[in-house]
């Protein structure tokens, strides 16, 4: 089992729709969850950054982190062709030990948002 | 801020030769970057962590002597892929840790290296 398991879909919605991306994860010891999205041929680039359990919301984005079920949301709101991308999710332990800094991806989730 | 760059963006090399690729922050000090490796499609594989002035810390799997690592300063990282083969042909990614800068485990993705070796 991997530690990280992510739906690398594709998944295609239309313009405006809300998307909903999510990861899983077996190890309790991640405390810190980031979304990453990446367009083609380029590095990934950070959207929402989550320290332990809660929602986190930033203009067209909300993040929300269930430890107590290991499980992550990306939400997208009013979704636009920009947003096409491959989006990634990483986690990471508590600071300290040899796992400081350390990201873990999953596999990450291609979407389309076609106009 | 929190900008990383690397060069070059894309090389093509003959089976043997050693591939440079540098990574740096451009507006601010890391002093922890990561490199990691991206297959078409696939996640990112992370290769080693470079601290700088120590020696990098390589994932098990990796050669050490195959891709050198040379964190220099705060802001400079090295990978030097040595002797290249086919199988090394891959998309290179450095990330680097804003540390003081920004959330301690947040990390900023350089735009990558491809490389492609003949």
């Amino acid at each position: 089992q991997k530690e990280v398991e992510q739906d690398p879909g594709p998944l295609s919605v239309p313009e405006g729709a809300i998307v909903s991306l999510n990861c899983t994860y077996s190890n309790s010891a991640f405390q810190y969850f980031m979304w990453y999205r990446q367009y083609s041929r380029k590095g990934p680039e950070l959207l929402m950054y989550t320290y332990s359990s809660g929602n986190k919301e930033d203009g067209r984005f909300t993040a929300q982190v269930d430890k107590s079920s290991k499980y992550i949301s990306l939400f997208i709101r009013d979704s636009q062709p920009s947003d096409s991308a491959t989006y990634l999710c990483a986690m990471s332990p508590n600071a300290g030990g040899t796992s400081y800094g350390k990201l873990t991806f999953g596999q990450g989730t291609i979407l389309t948002v076609h106009p | 801020g929190a900008v990383v760059s690397q060069h070059p963006s894309r090389v093509i090399c003959k089976s043997g030769t050693s591939v440079k690729i540098e990574c740096r922050s451009l507006d601010f000090q890391a002093t922890t970057m990561f490199w990691y490796r991206q297959f078409p499609k696939k996640s990112l594989m992370l290769m080693a962590t470079s601290n700088e002035g120590s020696k990098a810390t390589y994932e098990q799997g990796v050669e050490k002597d195959k891709f050198l690592i040379n964190h220099a300063s705060l802001t400079l990282s090295t990978l030097t892929v040595t002797s290249a083969h086919p199988e090394d042909s891959s998309f290179y990614i450095c990330s680097a840790r804003a540390g003081l800068a920004g959330p301690q485990e947040t990390q900023y993705f350089g735009p990558g290296t491809r490389l492609l070796v003949l």
